[in-house]
């Protein structure tokens, strides 16, 4: 069935970098985008940005801008988000979610959740 | 972009209606038709429970429905059943390829 396979927890110290990947099966990989989405313990979601896995594009939330990285790999149907300078306030449940190409379709598949714990 | 504005709670008995709102800008909300509300159990991904502020996906009951006026989008839920108890989040396009959440609403049944 659809599905992505999110990687497992991480421990990070402040000022590291983590490397989540999210494995998609069960439908071309190139035909929908990739979204990243982390919730912190106990908040909202937040929206963090997209890659286009046909082009490799990419399109990152104000907030993150400069400190995460999406990447692709086509021919193992992964996606990859990396966060460098972590920091306490990053410790979040990191969330891929696929959608359709264009505005107007929902995220409609999800990982299930990579913790990230950021702790001296 | 700012998160979109949601009660924090709402709540309401079995099979009564609630309704859940969710307030931007013209610059998202009130500008697409765009408005996703998605599910979320505790220590669940989140669901995707209605689309482009009134479709439903399939296998998603039709008692949730969901409708927009100006800024503020709302989701209903009626004939409340128990395992409707979870956290809802509105979601909008914003423009410019970004896309922005609310800040989630917990829906209690008594």
């Amino acid at each position: 069935q659809v599905q992505l396979l999110q990687s497992g927890a991480e421990v990070k110290k402040p000022g590291a970098s983590v490397k989540v990947s999210c494995v998609a099966s069960g439908y071309t990989f190139t035909s929908f985008s990739l979204h990243w989405v982390r919730q912190a313990p106990g908040q909202s979601l937040e929206w963090m940005g997209w890659v286009s896995p046909p082009s490799g594009n990419t399109g990152y939330s104000q907030r993150l801008q400069g400190r995460v990285t999406f990447t692709r790999d086509t021919s193992a149907s992964t996606a990859y988000m990396e966060l460098s300078s972590l920091r306490s306030e990053d410790t979040a449940m990191y969330y891929c979610a696929r959608k359709r190409f264009g505005d107007l379709h929902p995220f409609d598949i999800w990982g299930q959740g990579t913790m990230v714990t950021v702790s001296s | 972009q700012s998160a979109l504005t949601q009660p924090p709670s709402a709540s309401g008995s079995p099979g009564q209606s609630v309704t859940i709102s969710c307030t931007g800008s013209s610059s998202d909300v009130g500008g697409y038709n765009y408005v996703s509300w998605y599910q979320q159990h505790p220590g669940k991904a989140p669901k995707v429970m209605i689309s482009e502020v009134t479709k439903r996906p399939p296998g998603v009951p039709d008692r949730f429905s969901g409708s927009k006026s100006g800024n503020t989008a709302s989701l209903t839920v009626s004939g409340l059943q128990a395992e409707d108890e979870a956290e809802y989040y509105c979601s909008s396009y914003a423009g410019s390829d970004n896309w922005v959440f609310g800040g989630g609403t917990k829906l209690t049944v008594l």
